[in-house]
């Protein structure tokens, strides 16, 4: 059975710093995904990652995936108020599309 | 990236009734799920809405409790029987892109039982 652990699972931090979220996969996949979700609203997708050695780059998030040791990390540079939400990384099967979620990180970005 | 709704945005449903979620994407997909997102959770796959045949469910969900009907390509629907307070969740269709590469998800369904 697939299991999807991300860490930490609540992170305060001050605007202007930067910090990773960790997400750990206990099985093969051939993708990865980080979703950002605000209260109340539904998933934005924000990255796929494909192969070992993705990195992706979108403004103040960075994504990279490490295949062999079952680890991709979202980085967080220069952190702004707006990136507050809840972060979820979700790692698809070997089959069939179906994706496992991590428990999500709620980030809280404190001016 | 598909543009996808969903009916009803939210509803108060009484304990034993049946509610049935529709969800409508812009274009044609191949693959299109039906999630759940319990209070303060995260997300379960419930089950692979399969067109023109009977949906794959996950372990722990089954078709007499979560009836999905796939009856086109760009129409889903899930069925919530019986209901009782454990079922408040929100409840969230996703699809893949048709290049595979993407799954989009829905603006959700928040239901709560009473």
């Amino acid at each position: 059975e697939l299991k999807v652990e991300q860490n930490p699972l609540f992170l305060s931090m001050q605007e202007g710093k930067n910090y990773t979220i960790y997400c750990n996969y206990s099985t093969t996949s051939d993708r990865l995904y980080w979703y950002r979700q605000d209260p109340g609203k539904s998933l934005e997708s924000l990255f796929v990652l494909l192969s070992n050695g993705a990195v992706k780059q979108e403004g103040r998030l960075m994504a990279s995936l490490d295949t062999k040791a079952r680890l991709s990390t979202l980085h967080i540079t220069a952190a702004v108020h707006d990136l507050s939400a809840t972060y979820f990384c979700a790692v698809d099967r070997t089959s069939g599309s179906r994706l496992t979620f991590g428990e999500g990180t709620q980030l809280t970005v404190n001016p | 990236s598909a543009v996808i709704s969903q009916k009803p945005s939210r509803d108060i449903c009484q304990r034993g009734t049946s509610l049935t979620i529709q969800c409508q994407v812009d274009s044609q997909v191949t693959m299109m799920f039906w999630y759940r997102q319990q209070p303060g959770q995260s997300l379960t796959l419930i089950a692979t809405a399969n067109q023109g045949s009977e949906a794959t469910y996950e372990s722990g969900f089954v078709i007499d409790k979560f009836p999905i009907s796939r009856p086109n390509l760009t129409f889903s629907t899930l069925t919530v029987s019986n209901m009782s307070p454990e079922d408040s969740s929100i409840y969230l269709c996703s699809v893949e892109d048709p290049r595979g590469n993407e799954q989009f998800f829905g603006p959700g369904t928040r239901l709560t039982v009473l």
